[in-house]
């Protein structure tokens, strides 16, 4: 089943805006990994965040944790067109395991 | 480097056909996952390997088997292929002493099982 489930599931902005994505999960975690998908393409890791952690940034990234409410967002800020792909929220069910949500298609309008 | 890749892109079976897809790293991974992704869905595992030697069952297992022969290669083998296995399959590595960290994923391999 799935652990991570984003908000929305779809989301099309212009060119320099801000772009946010939730994600929601169910049971305590140890981190929480956000990831973007192009299409036709594979995963690639964008940010992790350990449950002791409440904020963190990575250039235009910024993660969010709020363990008290099991959910993180991604904050991706001056949004440009190659940011156009699917992200994905991860969470770790034990040491071994993470489960993935569906993800968000985010598209930027040029 | 040319990190994950995984053989073939694309494959297309007849129900009850069997095949092997291929994933290699070089990066010197312990931890090697498969996944599949399915429309409208998350990545969902299927199996994955701790070391050399070693597997363990993920989320969704059954129909696929794998062995890890070789730290560098993780294979997954379909015996009986059925259409409810048609998916995208994704490759995965990691460092060992990690929990749950930083995954690099392979680019894919797209299977129709008719």
């Amino acid at each position: 089943s799935q652990q991570g489930e984003e908000d929305p599931q779809a989301l099309s902005i212009q060119e320099g805006e801000n772009a946010t994505m939730n994600c929601s999960y169910k049971t305590s975690i140890n981190n929480l990994q956000w990831y973007r998908q192009n299409s036709g393409r594979g995963l690639v890791h964008l940010i992790l965040i350990r449950s002791n952690e409440r904020e963190k940034h990575s250039g235009r990234l910024r993660v969010t944790l709020d363990t008290s409410k099991k959910s993180s967002s991604l904050l991706i800020t001056a949004s440009r067109a190659a940011d156009t792909a699917s992200y994905f929220c991860a969470t770790d069910v034990d040491n071994n395991d993470m489960r993935f949500g569906a993800g968000t298609r985010l598209t930027v309008k040029p | 480097n040319a990190g994950v890749t995984q053989t073939p892109k694309f494959r297309v079976l007849k129900t009850g056909q069997s095949m092997t897809l291929l994933c290699a790293q070089d990066m010197n991974h312990e931890y090697m996952y498969w996944y599949r992704q399915d429309p409208g869905m998350g990545l969902r595992l299927i199996h994955y390997s701790v070391g050399e030697g070693t597997t363990a069952k993920g989320e969704v297992p059954d129909g696929y088997n794998v062995s890890r022969l070789k730290k560098q290669n993780f294979l997954l083998g379909l015996e009986s292929a059925a259409p409810s296995q048609t998916s995208v399959y994704f490759c995965a590595s990691s460092y060992s002493y990690q929990l749950a960290g930083e995954q690099f994923f392979g680019p894919g391999t797209r299977l129709t099982v008719l």
